[in-house]
């Protein structure tokens, strides 16, 4: 797998947008970004993919630059139930390979 | 469906004990996972199983032995569990929900090794 960084932590206001960026500047041409997020001790849900064009869908919207270098989680309208830990996972796709969590970034949704 | 299904959701053990995490997906996956989680860090991969009868070391496999009995389920056996081994274990499983590929993961057990 290609590596991902994140930042370790943000903060963000109750009813703003959150923007997750990660940087992949190893993303090989045919990895799909993946991220997930992990509720408090829960277990990570899947939250979005993408390939080459951004993406939408009923949790959020990933926006990936048009070198696939890195990409940005937007949470349009966050609410104190998005506090979480968000990880960002490069990836051929999820069935075949063995995939890798990072540290991801702990996202505090501030009130 | 109940999706992932991990017993037991706490366990503690004394160090040289053994025991096995038993996880089972009844979305009908081939691929199948086990990972741990230490404080505030990310999950580390231990084994992984892509189909019945197969499976293969991730990170950190040392200290534990898996077994993919069937399609559906997937242990992880703890031989002589040490200290080391105190962490939040999750079992996940992947395959196509509708229109994405995704990974389904258990709710944990959390070990603790005296």
């Amino acid at each position: 797998d290609a590596k991902t960084t994140q930042p370790t932590s943000m903060d963000c206001a109750e009813g703003r947008a959150a923007n997750l960026p990660c940087n992949h500047s190893t993303i090989s041409g045919n990895e799909y970004v993946y991220w997930y997020r992990q509720i408090h001790s829960q277990g990570p849900q899947y939250i979005i993919h993408g390939l080459k064009n951004n993406e939408t869908n009923e949790m959020a919207s990933l926006i990936i630059t048009e070198d696939r270098k890195s990409s940005t989680l937007i949470l349009p309208h966050a609410t104190l139930r998005d506090t979480a830990v968000y990880y960002c996972i490069v990836s051929l796709s999820v069935g075949n390979e063995k995939l890798t969590f990072g540290t991801g970034t702990r996202l505090t949704i501030i009130p | 469906n109940a999706g992932v299904t991990q017993t037991p959701k706490f366990q503690v053990l004394k160090t040289g004990q053994s025991m096995t995490l038993q996880c089972a997906q009844d979305m009908n996956h081939n691929s199948m996972y086990w990972y741990r989680q230490d404080p505030g860090m990310g999950l580390r991969l231990i084994y992984y199983s892509a189909s019945e009868g197969t499976t293969d070391k991730g990170e950190v496999p040392n200290g534990y032995n898996v077994s993919r009995l069937n399609k559906r389920e997937f242990s992880l056996r703890l031989e002589s569990a040490a200290p080391s081994q105190t962490s939040v274990y999750f079992c996940a499983s992947s395959g196509w929900d509708e229109f994405d590929e995704k990974l389904f993961f258990g709710s944990g057990t959390q070990l603790s090794v005296l």
